[in-house]
Formats: C-alpha cells, structure tokens, sequence
C-alpha cells in the first residue's frame, strides 16, 4: 500500500535561518506531488507541484522553492525564513486525473 | 474555471443530531468533488469522492454526500454527530485544465459538536 511520509512534524526556526522539509512516498511510481500551507485560520494555499524528477511548478511567488531530486522525494526549501513563512505545511501526492490526494501529516512551523 | 464555495464557516451541532455541511461547486465540465476532515494539527483525511458514478456517495465514518447537478451541490450529511466528529471539514474539485491533477480547496467549515 502507498504511504506518504512528512518530517518533522514540528519545528521552530530564527527569522533569517534556512528550511528544509522533506517528504517522501512509498509504494508508488511517478506520483504528482504537492506542497500545501496553511496559515492560521485560512484555508490551503498551493504553493508546488511536481510531475516528475526535476520538473517544479510555482503557483504562487514567494521565499520558498522546492526540488525532487528523486521520483518518490519532494523536498521544501528556504535559503532566509520569514515570519511570514509561519504555517502549517503539508506534502500531498496523487495518481492520475480525477484522483483525490493523499496527505502527509504536516509540519508546523514557528519563525521567531 | 473550477471553484467550490462552503457555505458556512462555523457549524454547531449537539451530539446525537444530524450534520449538514454545504457545498456549492462551478464547474465547466463533469467534476470530480471530495470531502476532507482534518483534526486539529492533523494532516487531511479523505472523507469520499464523487466522480461520476452513483450520485449518492457514502464515506467513512457514516457521512455521505449527494451530487446535485441542477443545484451544483455537494452536500455532507450524517444522522447522528459524534464528538469525535469535531473538525475542520474541506469540499474540493478536481480542476484538470492545467495539464496536472489539481484540486481546488473550499475554505473550510469548523464543525463543534456540543453534548
């Protein structure tokens, strides 16, 4: 069965220091994968998909970027946080058109 | 383009009564439209998907949902709420028009469950 895996699940960071959060997938080949955040309050903003190594879509501008560097690893990033970068983050991956995704379990995270 | 709109941000129902969480969709096409429940700092968690086969959906944890086509709704319902059924719940549509599997996020209904 396919397993989604997302770390860590908390994290607190200085504004100004770098991000990366990591999720990988198992049992499953060439997934779309996601990077959802959620503000306090707010509902899911998309922030990346990916249809494959290598191939990044940014739906919105902002201080994060994300990179696959592996069919089943999809890794979010962030050179210099911001208190704005506060969220809760969640990976997703899904099939082909008209599936539902399946999500990790988030990663909250506090920029101080 | 596609879009849902939720149209309560707050529902409140005591244990034992019946749930209904609205859901209005636009789609230019036949859609694909799912509940989510997220609990508190939790990921999201599939409740159903509706794509195009029965119009009466039945979920997990005794929700189900009816597809309207001439009221474009997608609405949740259970018989009888739980307190474990306190959450955050999400309608969204599939939106295939960019060439990727997209889902669109309504924004959310908090539903409290009094006892």
């Amino acid at each position: 069965s396919q397993t989604i895996h997302q770390w860590p699940a908390t994290l607190v960071q200085p504004v100004g220091s770098p991000l990366s959060l990591e999720c990988t997938v198992e049992g499953t080949s060439n997934p779309n994968l996601y990077w959802y955040r959620q503000a306090a309050g707010r509902g899911l903003q998309l922030l990346f998909y990916s249809v494959g190594i290598g191939q990044i879509s940014s739906e919105v501008p902002q201080n994060l970027s994300a990179s696959r560097p592996q069919d089943r690893q999809f890794i979010l990033s962030s050179k210099k946080l911001l208190l704005s970068d506060s969220g809760f983050y969640l990976c997703a991956w899904s099939g082909g058109q008209g599936d539902g995704y399946t999500f990790g379990s988030g990663t909250r995270l506090t920029v101080v | 383009a596609q879009s849902v709109t939720q149209l309560d941000s707050h529902v409140s129902v005591s244990e034992g009564t019946p749930v209904l969480l609205r859901c209005n969709y636009s789609s230019s096409y036949s859609p694909s439209l799912f509940w989510y429940v997220q609990h508190p700092n939790k990921g999201l968690q599939l409740l159903l998907k509706y794509t195009s086969a029965a119009t009466l959906v039945k979920g997990i944890n005794g929700f189900e949902a009816e597809f309207k086509k001439s009221e474009t709704s997608f609405h949740l319902t259970k018989p009888s709420a739980h307190m474990s059924d306190a959450a955050e719940y999400f309608c969204v549509v599939s939106d295939q028009s960019g060439g990727y599997n997209k889902l669109i996020f309504g924004a959310g209904t908090r539903l409290a469950v009094h006892p």
